[in-house]
């Protein structure tokens, strides 16, 4: 079975500085990967996700994560905060079960001060 | 491509009453999954179809049910209304089999509330 942990429910940030929403993951077979961003009243936009190529991945409006096996972590990382950043982001696992079924974190909800 | 798209965005019933949400895939995605995300429970799988046929069900009961159309487009049924039925429906297009087919993209929702 696989599951998703997202350290943080709430994370802080001011305007301009970095940003950082951790994840850890568990899966019985190498899993593809993604993160999710929702802001309020919308609905889910894939911000990237990692499916067994290069381990730092790259996605929209700046931000990137990195793929460690060996600590079976998919943090997500920003380097300059901006306030339209500000909505929930959520983690999520991708594996084939005779369908692609997606584990959800519970998400981690951003707030970025001027 | 256009994205997916959901009817209605937003929906007000009764308890007891049953209510049918839309939903159309990315053009030439096959695969339509549907999620319920409350505050409480966070987001939660209800099933998946492809090719008209159910593929895989979440843990709900039988008063949720969906179908799959030729054309792909989806639709879930939610009969005898509950208060806690009141939440975000998201469907959600894949490319499966094809490029890609891992990725899920998510429309903008319907939000239902059960009075």
């Amino acid at each position: 079975a696989q599951s998703v942990t997202q350290l943080d429910s709430h994370v802080s940030v001011s305007e301009g500085t970095p940003v950082l929403l951790r994840c850890n993951y568990s899966s019985s077979y190498s899993p593809s990967l993604f993160w999710y961003v929702q802001h309020p009243n919308k609905g889910l936009q894939l911000l990237l996700k990692y499916t067994s190529a290069a381990t730092l991945v790259k996605g929209i409006n700046g931000f990137e994560a990195e793929f460690k096996k060996s600590e079976t972590s998919f943090h997500l990382t920003k380097p300059s905060a901006h306030m339209s950043d500000a909505a929930e982001y959520f983690c999520v696992v991708s594996q084939w079960a005779g369908s692609y079924q997606l584990t959800f974190g519970k998400g981690t909800k951003l707030s970025v001060i001027p | 491509k256009a994205g997916v798209t959901q009817t209605p965005r937003y929906l007000i019933k009764t308890r007891g009453q049953q209510v049918t949400l839309s939903c159309s895939p990315i053009s030439g995605h096959r695969s339509v999954s549907w999620y319920q995300q409350t505050p409480g429970q966070g987001l939660q799988f209800l099933f998946e179809y492809f090719s008209e046929t159910q593929r895989n069900k979440g843990n709900f009961p039988g008063r949720f049910s969906g179908r799959q159309f030729s054309n792909s487009r989806s639709e879930m049924n939610v009969s005898t209304l509950e208060l806690g039925d009141s939440a975000l429906y998201l469907c959600a297009s894949g490319s499966f089999p094809g490029a890609d087919q891992e990725t899920q993209y998510f429309g903008p929702g319907t939000r239902l509330l059960v009075l």
